[in-house]
């Protein structure tokens, strides 16, 4: 699996969008980036995938870069619900976690 | 749908005494896998398996770690002896199949109290 890294915090007002990077410079050619979020006291839950193309589901938008070396993952009206780590993996076939981004959304 | 059930949700222990988590996946995922997830940390990925096979243990510390899947569906992680250390929250995850463009399905998790 491609490393990935991401900023440990961010704060979010409520109503506006949430932009999260992540950084994945070694990815494969194979390898789709997934964005999962952890709400405390929770399993973790998924969000969005994507290989090359950008995706839009209910919950959110991801952007991949061109090149694939980078990514962002778009909530384009955060509420206080919103507020959670994010997790971003570029994998294959096997799921390794990072530390992921805290994102607080701020009334 | 019923979600990805873990049992039991707190355990508290002292160390040296074993302790058993159990996970019943969501009904026809293939793919299960167990994570290790400290506090302030993301999850760690102990075990993988595909039906009752080990697909990826590599981070699983075997001396004292050891986890089943019977029958393919559900399936129970054990410590024997426990350390302070293996405080944690115990996560349990299924998937469709192990492959690519497949999305995990988490359980709430168990979280283990080693005193």
């Amino acid at each position: 699996d491609a490393k990935t890294t991401q900023p440990p915090s961010m704060d979010c007002a409520e109503g506006r969008a949430a932009n999260l990077p992540c950084n994945h410079s070694t990815i494969s050619g194979n390898e789709y980036v997934y964005w999962y979020r952890q709400i405390h006291s929770q399993g973790p839950q998924y969000i969005i995938h994507g290989l090359k193309n950008n995706e839009t589901n209910e919950m959110a938008s991801l952007i991949i870069t061109e090149d694939r070396k980078s990514s962002t993952l778009i909530l384009p009206h955060a509420t206080l619900r919103d507020t959670a780590v994010y997790y971003c993996i570029a994998s294959l076939d096997q799921f390794y976690f990072g530390t992921g981004t805290s994102l607080t959304v701020i009334p | 749908e019923a979600g990805v059930a873990q049992s039991p949700r707190y355990k508290i222990i002292e160390k040296r005494q074993s302790v058993a988590f159990w996970c019943n996946p969501i009904s026809g995922h293939a793919t299960l896998y167990w994570y290790q997830q400290i506090l302030g940390q993301g999850p760690k990925l102990l075990i993988q398996f595909q039906n009752n096979g080990v697909v990826d243990d590599s981070q699983l510390p075997k001396d004292r770690f050891s986890a089943e899947r019977l029958k393919g569906v559900d399936s129970t992680l054990k410590i024997q002896p426990a350390k302070l250390e293996d405080s944690a929250v115990y996560l349990c995850a299924s998937s469709q199949q192990p492959s690519f463009n497949e999305k995990l399905f988490f359980g709430s998790g168990t979280q283990l109290s080693v005193l």
